[in-house]
């Protein structure tokens, strides 16, 4: 199975929304609504933020919020802040008890 | 609040084996499942398979298959990762992450703070 489908980078200024996207296939990503999102800042372990496509775990603003349509999950960051700065990784349930990943997206906080 | 420890940092040589720990505390052991990711220097997350922490039954990811191991021991809330015949292309952070109570679930939380693991000759 491929990794899930992810843009390398996207930025934005502070203050402004930005949406992350992560494309799968039928069998994944449009079979299931096992979807989480991942943040992960420089030499720190990944961190839950996004769960259920649309489940925030406590914790968590409530400027992250996941949707689902189709094949493609996307996550959306709004009020962006300079701490947001980080690495983002979508994931899902792939079917035959595996997981997939994204390759990852690099967000730059201009 | 549930947590997860790995070991510490490891040099191997190539051709060599490494077994990481990951040992749980918070939360009952049994009820879940544990899931290996590793992470190469500057490349994304990828996964390698996860462990049942009940029965002890593991899947693996196709790439992985054949060259690592993921067990438990439920006495002392400890999985384990073991990787044999390492390469270069081993030297990667490895992360041990507490999965659902459904295999599907990808609530992947708490992570492990990660083990680095370097194949040098």
């Amino acid at each position: 199975q491929s990794a899930l489908t992810q843009p390398r980078s996207v930025s934005g200024s502070p203050g402004q929304s930005v949406t992350i996207s992560c494309t799968g296939t039928s069998g994944d990503i449009g079979a299931y609504n096992f979807v989480s999102w991942f943040q992960q800042h420089p030499d720190k372990a990944p961190k839950l933020i996004v769960s259920d496509v649309t489940r925030r775990p406590s914790g968590v603003p409530d400027r992250f919020s996941g949707s689902k349509s189709g094949n493609t999950a996307s996550l959306t960051i709004s009020g962006l802040q300079a701490d947001d700065e980080a690495d983002y990784y979508c994931c899902s349930y792939g079917g035959n008890s595996n997981v997939l990943f994204g390759g990852g997206t690099k967000l730059t906080v201009l | 609040q549930a947590q997860l420890v790995q070991s510490g940092a490891e040099v191997k040589k190539p051709g060599a084996s490494v077994r990481v720990s990951c040992k749980s505390f918070g939360f009952t052991f049994t009820e879940y499942y544990i899931h290996w990711t590793q992470q190469a220097p500057g490349q994304g997350l990828e996964w390698m398979g996860w462990i049942n922490l009940y029965s002890g039954y593991t899947n693996y990811a196709q790439k992985f298959q054949g060259r690592v191991t993921m067990t438990r021991d439920a006495s002392i809330n400890t999985a384990y990762l073991e990787v044999n015949g390492l390469r270069s292309d081993d030297s990667v952070v490895y992360y041990c992450v507490r999965g659902g109570r459904d295999v599907r679930q990808t609530s992947f939380d708490p992570w492990g703070q990660g083990t680095l693991v370097t194949v040098s000759s």
